[in-house]
């Protein structure tokens, strides 16, 4: 069945640092792919998206590609602020599935002074 | 302003006693969806609609019931909670045109069952 895997966290970094979270899926159609952000004590909100091959999202300095041949869509973002401090979720929504969403576990950023 | 709401955002509540989380939303979405999060395991679907009167089994339905009779609610009922149950439980919604449409989250019900 269709499934997203995502790096453990917590992840640590000192602000201004490069941010990576790797994110890679299993599916049985063509999803879409988003990046959902989760600050403290509040419900999701979408970051971004991508909804074919090659696509990239991006949304306040972040950035993710489809990547068709690895199965990836891993979230970057060049210069990483304290108030990017917040839990990120990889998912998928696959119409072979009726368009359900698959999320991931979630990785926990923290950005220190 | 566009938004998914529920009720309550806190509920401490004791083994057995039904209760019922509240569901909202303004945008006229076909697409409505239970979720819980524990740490660890990310988000699980519970229960999903994909408008008025039909509703599926998510990937963790035991012990919940929904029912949709209006397209703007979408209620999760506990009939009799267990400690178990102790969560953090989301609603989302979205529009059924298409796989490429975000899904709007409410802020969450955490719920605690001694």
């Amino acid at each position: 069945g269709d499934s997203v895997t995502q790096m453990e966290g917590p992840v640590t970094l000192s602000e201004e640092a490069f941010l990576t979270i790797n994110c890679t899926y299993t599916a049985t159609g063509y999803p879409s792919l988003f990046w959902y952000v989760q600050y403290p004590g509040e419900g999701l909100q979408l970051l971004l998206k991508a909804t074919k091959a090659d696509d990239k999202g991006s949304n306040k300095g972040f950035e993710a590609t489809y990547r068709k041949e690895t199965t990836s869509f891993h979230l970057e973002k060049g210069s990483v602020q304290v108030s990017d401090s917040a839990v990120y979720f990889c998912a998928l929504s696959d119409p072979y599935t009726g368009n359900q969403f698959y999320f991931g576990t979630g990785t926990s950023l923290t950005v220190i002074p | 302003e566009a938004q998914v709401t529920q009720n309550p955002r806190y509920l401490i509540t004791v083994t057995g006693k039904k209760l019922t989380v509240t569901c909202s939303q303004n945008m006229n979405h076909e697409y409505m969806s239970w979720y819980r999060q524990d740490p660890g395991l990310g988000l699980r679907q519970i229960y999903y609609s994909m408008n008025v009167e039909v509703t599926d089994k998510g990937d963790v339905p035991e012990g919940y019931k929904v029912s949709r009779k209006e397209k703007r609610n979408f209620p999760l009922i506990l009939e009799s909670p267990s400690p178990n149950q102790t969560s953090l439980y989301f609603c989302a919604s979205r529009s059924s045109g298409g796989v490429t449409n975000e899904q709007f989250f409410g802020p969450g019900t955490r719920l605690t069952v001694l």
